[in-house]
């Protein structure tokens, strides 16, 4: 079993739509919770991070974190073009790993 | 600040050849990552450095791969006798020792093996 799972879609969607990117990982020790964004051939960068079970918000943009169930999502309301990116989720504890990425687009 | 920089950003390499692969991190980081993206596909871990030490090689293949990060100079990811399959882009990222979260990744390096 991976440590971390994540659908690797495509998922495509229409502007203005919510979207839901989920990943579910298997080991206890990961304490902090991380979503990153990846355009087309460029490095990831960070988009939001939790440590504790529950919802952080910015924006457009929530994350949250159930770790009982060891289950994350990233919800993105209203969408727009310009979040057709790859977003992976990434945990850490003693080191990071990162999901396969889900990659959006966003159709305008 | 510079961010953390990949040379070279494209690397051709004829299958047995070497690949040679750096990483200069941020200013003040001093744990490294390797990490490996196959077309179409996420990034696969490869290695955690800190300086002069090896944390985790777990995602390392037991041949041909290498990885180092000396006291002075960039992060190095070695690979000997390139093969097909060994064409991906390999991304570094750097943190700093009391950072779990955020991650600042280079722009990549494109390996292609002809």
């Amino acid at each position: 079993q991976k440590e971390v799972e994540q659908d690797p879609g495509p998922l495509s969607v229409p502007e203005g739509a919510i979207v839901s990117l989920n990943c579910t990982y298997s080991n206890s020790a990961f304490q902090y919770f991380m979503w990153y964004r990846q355009y087309s051939r460029k490095g990831p960068e960070l988009l939001m991070y939790t440590y504790s079970s529950g919802n952080k918000e910015d924006g457009r943009f929530t994350a949250q974190v159930d770790k009982s169930s060891k289950y994350i999502s990233l919800f993105i309301r209203d969408s727009q073009p310009s979040d057709s990116a790859t977003y992976l989720c990434a945990m850490s504890g003693n080191d990071m790993r990162f999901g396969a990425g889900t990659r959006l687009t966003v159709k305008p | 600040n510079a961010g953390v920089m990949q040379n070279p950003r494209h690397l051709v390499r004829r299958r047995g050849q070497e690949a040679r692969l750096r990483c200069s991190p941020m200013k003040g980081h001093s744990h490294v990552y390797w990490y490996r993206q196959l077309p179409e596909e996420g990034l696969k871990f490869m290695v955690y450095l800190q300086k002069e030490n090896i944390i985790d090689e777990s995602g390392m293949p037991k041949e041909r791969f290498s990885a180092e990060f000396p006291k002075e100079g960039p992060s190095i990811l070695r690979i000997q006798q390139v093969v097909r399959g060994d064409s991906a882009a390999y991304f570094c990222a750097s943190l700093t020792s009391g950072s779990r979260t955020e991650a600042f990744f280079g722009q990549g390096t494109r390996l292609t093996v002809v």
